[in-house]
């Protein structure tokens, strides 16, 4: 366990389905990230989360909706996703600037 | 605007021999930099990081980096290869922000012969 835990690890959704991922951390850290890495790509920056606010939206669809109720908790909703849009999809925390991240195991997403 | 390159793809060591998982980075200030690991279906994992102290890093798993100003270079070696070494490597460098962001590297594949 590093920390991070990420619910649930696998996940197969239709295209007209809607779900949540979820992410906790007890580590006391400020910020949370949610990325996604797609086979054979870099990781994608989604959005960031600093003190429960947002403060970047990478240009994301918005069938990706995030949620960040509190410093320990990130959600990101999930509604009428796209087959393209199966992927490994990581949270990570930090407690800010020079620090490194703390990730979660991910969640293993497929879209049919 | 920093950057991160890391220049193989792919490497393959055998068993027993050192590792060498070359990573360049681009910034306009004094970065932080950090290698990350990731096994297959798993998250990334913190090997070491670089936040101006000591220019050499050791980390988890016998890995070290040394930090190259005048190369704008950090790679990862490891003397001698372990057959559960193979993975995701991935070079990382800090933003200057709040938000503590980072930049990813593409990724270097290490597979390890028997």
């Amino acid at each position: 366990e590093t920390g991070v835990t990420q619910t649930p690890r696998h996940l197969v959704m239709g295209m007209t389905n809607k779900k949540s991922l979820k992410c906790e951390q007890h580590l006391g850290h400020n910020a949370m990230y949610w990325y996604k890495q797609s086979a054979k790509k870099p990781l994608e920056l989604m959005f960031v989360y600093n003190f429960k606010e947002q403060t970047e939206n990478n240009s994301v669809p918005s069938r990706f909706s995030p949620e960040c109720p509190n410093s320990s908790h990130l959600f990101l909703h999930l509604h009428t996703l796209q087959p393209e849009d199966s992927a490994l999809y990581l949270c990570a925390s930090s407690p800010g600037q020079g620090s490194g991240y703390t990730f979660g195991s991910g969640t293993r997403l497929t879209v049919v | 605007a920093q950057s991160v390159t890391q220049l193989d793809s792919h490497v393959s060591v055998s068993e027993g021999t050192p590792v060498l998982l070359r990573c360049n980075y681009s910034s306009s200030y004094s970065p932080s930099l950090f290698w990350y690991v990731q096994h297959p279906n798993k998250g990334l994992q913190l090997l070491l990081k670089y936040t101006s102290a000591a220019t050499l890093v050791k980390g988890i798993n016998g890995f070290e980096a040394e930090f190259k100003k005048s190369e704008t270079s950090f790679h990862l070696t490891k003397p001698s290869a372990h057959m559960s070494d193979a993975a995701e490597y991935f070079c990382v460098v800090s933003v200057s922000s709040n938000t503590g962001k980072l930049i990813f590297g593409q990724g270097t594949t290490l597979q390890v012969k028997p």
